[in-house]
């Protein structure tokens, strides 16, 4: 059973303008989320997270959402680079358990 | 944060066989983790790494495929054992300094035919 969805595979955007990410869970229970970014041939490396007691983090040109009444959350991305182009990874965590969604690819076009 | 490394970055293997996968990691950590990637999914722990006593496995995971060692605090090894085609898949080594952050290798490419 998949607690963590990322619900779209792909993504392209334009240089420039905003990348939003979504990002759905199921367990109430989780209390920390995270956004996670990999190149290919390489391991995820940690982007921002949000603790379930805020609805927004920031850092930089990256900001996450929570939404706990909705069991969602997003990665806004503005404005996309180039170099932003990966596939992105949200997870949640109870505890000592991460749980993974699938990915989304996300392609910034020059 | 913590860097990791992990031997060997890829292998093509033959069916019936072992591999064993080496995490070094640049600090002393607590807890390391051990993940698959299959293609096309998310990341899916197979185990945890206890240093001093034996792994905790994850549904689906158990010893005798998956043997896993930890001798200290700074490496640990996943064996994947009798491997079939189905065992191909990337293999990630991962570490949690203290917080909440996990840091990941750069994973183990492998192949089986």
């Amino acid at each position: 059973d998949q607690q963590v969805k990322q619900n779209s595979p792909s993504l392209s955007v334009q240089e420039g303008r905003i990348s939003i990410l979504n990002c759905d869970y199921t367990n109430s229970m989780f209390d920390y989320f995270l956004w996670y970014k990999k190149y290919p041939a390489e391991g995820p490396t940690f982007l921002i997270s949000i603790s379930s007691i805020k609805d927004k983090n920031e850092d930089g040109r990256f900001t996450v959402f929570l939404n706990k009444s909705a069991k969602h959350l997003s990665l806004h991305i503005v404005p996309s680079q180039p170099g932003d182009s990966a596939v992105y990874f949200c997870a949640a965590s109870a505890g000592n358990q991460f749980y993974f969604g699938t990915g989304t690819s996300l392609t910034v076009i020059p | 944060s913590a860097v990791i490394s992990q031997k060997p970055s890829r292998d093509i293997c033959q069916r019936g066989t072992s591999l064993t996968i080496q995490c070094q990691v640049d600090s002393q950590v607590t807890m390391m983790f051990w993940y698959r990637q299959q293609p096309g999914q998310s990341l899916t722990l197979i185990a945890t790494a206890n240093q001093g006593s034996e792994a905790t496995y994850e549904s689906g995971f158990v010893i005798d495929k998956f043997p896993i060692s930890r001798p200290n605090l700074t490496f640990s090894t996943l064996t994947v054992s009798n491997m079939s085609p189905e065992d191909s898949s990337i293999y990630l080594c991962s570490v949690r300094t203290g917080g909440y952050e996990q840091y990941f290798g750069p994973g183990t490419r492998l192949t089986v035919t």
